[in-house]
C-alpha cells in the first residue's frame, strides 16, 4: 500500500526565513509520480509541482525548490525568504495509476505553515 | 469554466437527511475525482470517473455514498441517511486524463463543507 508521511504538523517562521517541509513516501511501484499541493484558507488545493521517479534532479521555481532523493524516499520542499502569503497547509502526494488511465493520489496529513511578520 | 466549481460551498444537514453535492469540472476534462477531507487530515480518494464511466469507487466508505456523472461532465455525489462521521469537506478534482497514467495533474475545486448535526 502507498503511504505518505509529513511528520511536521505545524511550522511557524518569521518572514524572510527559509523553511523546509519534509515528505517521506512508501511505494512498491518502480514508476511513480510525486506532487506538492498548497491549500490556502480558501480551501482550494493549488498544484505546485509534479516529479516522476526517474528524475532526481532538484528543481527550483522562484523562491520554491524541491529535493527528491530516491535512496531515502523523500521529496522535501524548501521555501526561501518566506512571505506571509506563503501561509497555508502544504500537502505532499504520491500518485498510483488506476484503471482507465487515471491516477489516485495518496496524500500526507499536511504541514501547516505560518509565516509571521 | 475556468476552474472546477462546486456547490453548495457549505451544507448543514440533520442526521438521517440525504444530501447532494455538485461538481462542475473544467470543460473538456475527461477525468473526474471525488475526495473526502476530514478536519486536519489530507484528502482521501473516494471515486473516479472517466467520462461517464465510474472506473473506481473503492474509496466510498459505505453504500450510503453514491456518485454519478451521467453525461460525462457535471457530477453529483449523494450521501443518503447522513451520519455525524460524514462531516468533512468533499473535494472534486478534474484532469485532462491524457497523460501517462499516474502523471495527470489534478485541478481541485474549493470543496463543499458538510456538517451533520
Amino acid at each position: 500500500a502507498q503511504k505518505v508521511t509529513q511528520a511536521q504538523t505545524e511550522i511557524s517562521v518569521v518572514e524572510k526565513e527559509d523553511v523546509t517541509l519534509d515528505c517521506v513516501y512508501e511505494t512498491r511501484d518502480t514508476t511513480y509520480y510525486l506532487f506538492w499541493y498548497k491549500q490556502p484558507p480558501s480551501g482550494e488545493l493549488v498544484f505546485l509541482i509534479r516529479r516522476n521517479s526517474f528524475d532526481e534532479q532538484n528543481e527550483i521555481s522562484g523562491r520554491y525548490s524541491w529535493n527528491f532523493q530516491k535512496s531515502t524516499s523523500s521529496f522535501n520542499f524548501t521555501i526561501t525568504a518566506s512571505q506571509v502569503v506563503d501561509s497555508a497547509v502544504y500537502f505532499c502526494a504520491l500518485s498510483e495509476a488506476i484503471t482507465g488511465g487515471g491516477n489516485k493520489l495518496t496524500f500526507g496529513t499536511g504541514t501547516q505553515l505560518k509565516v509571521e511578520l | 469554466g475556468a476552474g472546477v466549481s462546486q456547490s453548495p460551498r457549505y451544507k448543514v444537514a440533520k442526521r438521517g437527511q440525504d444530501v447532494a453535492l455538485r461538481c462542475d469540472p473544467i470543460s473538456g476534462h475527461v477525468s473526474l475525482f471525488w475526495y473526502q477531507q476530514a478536519l486536519g487530515q489530507g484528502p482521501e480518494f473516494l471515486t473516479y470517473f472517466q467520462n461517464e464511466a465510474q472506473l473506481d469507487k473503492s474509496g466510498l466508505p459505505s453504500d450510503r455514498f453514491f456518485a454519478e456523472r451521467p453525461e460525462g461532465s457535471v457530477s453529483t455525489l449523494k450521501i443518503q441517511r447522513t451520519q455525524q462521521e460524514d462531516s468533512a469537506v468533499y473535494l472534486c478534482a478534474s484532469s485532462l486524463g491524457l497523460s501517462r497514467a499516474g502523471a495527470n495533474v489534478l485541478t481541485f475545486g474549493a470543496g463543499s463543507r458538510l456538517t451533520v448535526l
